[in-house]
């Protein structure tokens, strides 16, 4: 069971430039979240999955798109990368309606934009 | 909306003495979900403890206990006997419940202990 993982590790992009961050899971969760890190700010909730096929908005998606097309995959793209996008970012999934559950987190991608 | 404050931007404790961290949080929803969590400076994101807003006895998890305050809307983070492995970032979370597993964070709290 290799949990939640996501990649890459790093990332520099420069201003204008696209890419996509990668998570998966195999635990066979419904939801599935991406958040950032800022310093000084916790995590914010940027988009959120409750299954295949059905995405929402967390606190700050400006800027981002998901897909969710399999149980197991939730990538994050940035279509044109901003310095203020700058942050690490984190995957997340749980079971869906679990009340107890928590969610388990991957180990995060930290990204640079120059 | 739902709310967490941590007060407290970095804390201070001695090896094998017991600290608190404090949270308190905000929201109008009769049924949610506190959570902590610990950031060590790797980065990774550990679940320590959870505790329900209709659960009836504070959550313990080995050294970790949660001295939950409905009234006060407080859910403070208790370790007994710190170990120098208990430095790190520590995050209070909020959830609602009842089908909706968007997580609320607060900003954290830095905690130190020295040997």
């Amino acid at each position: 069971n290799a949990g939640v993982t996501q990649t890459p590790k790093f990332q520099v992009l420069k201003t204008g430039q696209s890419m996509t961050l990668q998570c998966a899971q195999d635990m066979n969760h419904e939801y599935m979240s991406w958040y950032r890190q800022d310093p000084g700010m916790g995590l914010r909730l940027i988009h959120y999955s409750v299954g295949a096929g059905i995405t929402d908005q967390g606190e700050v998606p400006n800027g981002y798109n998901v897909s969710r097309s399999t149980t197991e995959d939730f990538p994050l793209r940035l279509l044109s990368a901003a310095p203020s996008q700058t942050s690490v970012y984190f995957c997340a999934s749980s079971y869906e309606g679990e009340d107890t559950d928590t969610q388990y987190f991957g180990p995060g991608t930290r990204l640079t934009v120059l | 909306a739902q709310k967490i404050t941590q007060t407290q931007p970095g804390m201070f404790v001695q090896e094998k003495e017991a600290v608190t961290l404090d949270c308190t949080y905000d929201t109008s929803d009769p049924s949610y979900g506190l959570f902590w969590y610990k950031q060590p400076s790797s980065g990774e994101m550990i679940f320590l403890i959870y505790q329900g807003s209709y659960d009836q006895q504070n959550a313990t998890e080995g050294r970790y206990s949660l001295n939950f305050q409905k009234a006060r809307k407080s859910a403070n983070l208790v370790i007994s006997a710190s170990q120098l492995g208990d430095s790190a970032m520590y995050f209070c979370a909020m959830r609602e419940m009842g089908g909706s597993e968007k997580l609320v964070f607060g900003k954290g709290t830095k905690l130190t202990v020295n040997p």
